[in-house]
């Protein structure tokens, strides 16, 4: 029963293939997110999605494009991988966040995050 | 925006003695705190979080972290380290009602040493 999963876990593909990732969470969170994880262990977001409406949306190459069918999913598309796309790709989720600028709800629930989906380019 | 600084980058201790890890944030008011941990080819665990209130706040496997407003500060501590403990160890923050946009430290990687 785990709470936000994420497949596959390992990813090893030729540059120039399309890829996707899969994130699901059975928290009955609200809001999921995608980070990228480099090989210096450094964490940062990519994408937020609140209620299937994307909220944040870092400066990430318009090759990755995530999808949310519904609340619950949350899923990662990659084009035309590159060899600096070799990163883990962490899903997250939490509760909170109203998706709108002027008024997004208060929300002190933390983010909780899956095991990750270590990418690796040839 | 937010922004966070873990000023050491890997640090070792012994098992049994007592651990400190830094964390300064950047924010024009108060964030919310965390400190997560990721073990070897895992995904990130809640250690603990600050929101308001108290600043000394009690986490999961022993572990606490002290808000200190005048410092920019919200440094995690343990007093008796085991050798699970070994991890990588990040700070983050985020905006007070937008946990959305969170932002991690660069990590500290704690080595235990027998």
């Amino acid at each position: 029963d785990t709470a936000v999963s994420q497949t596959p876990k390992y990813l090893v593909t030729q540059m120039g293939n399309d890829k996707s990732i899969k994130c699901e969470q059975n928290l009955g969170h609200d809001t999921m997110y995608w980070y990228k994880q480099d090989s210096k262990k450094f964490l940062k977001i990519m994408f937020s999605y609140n209620n299937k409406e994307l909220i944040i949306n870092e400066t990430v190459p318009n090759r990755f494009s995530p999808k949310s069918p519904d609340k619950a999913h949350l899923n990662l598309h990659i084009n035309s991988l590159e060899l600096g796309d070799s990163a883990v790709y962490f899903c997250a989720s939490s509760q909170g966040g109203s998706g709108t600028g002027d008024s997004l709800l208060m929300s002190n629930q933390p983010q909780h995050f899956g095991d990750g989906t270590r990418l690796s380019i040839l | 925006a937010q922004s966070v600084t873990q000023p050491d980058i890997h640090i070792t201790v012994s098992e049994g003695a007592s651990l400190e890890l830094r964390c300064n944030y950047s924010y024009g008011a108060t964030p919310y705190l965390f400190w997560y941990v990721q073990s070897p080819g895992q995904g990130l665990q809640l250690l603990l979080k600050y929101f308001s209130g108290d600043t000394l706040v009690q986490g999961i496997k022993g572990f606490e972290a002290e808000f200190k407003r005048s410092q920019s500060s919200f440094n995690l501590r343990k007093p008796s380290v085991h050798w699970s403990d070994a991890a990588e160890y990040f700070c983050a923050v985020a905006p007070q009602y937008n946990n959305n946009d969170m932002r991690f430290g660069a990590g500290t990687r704690l080595t235990v040493k027998p």
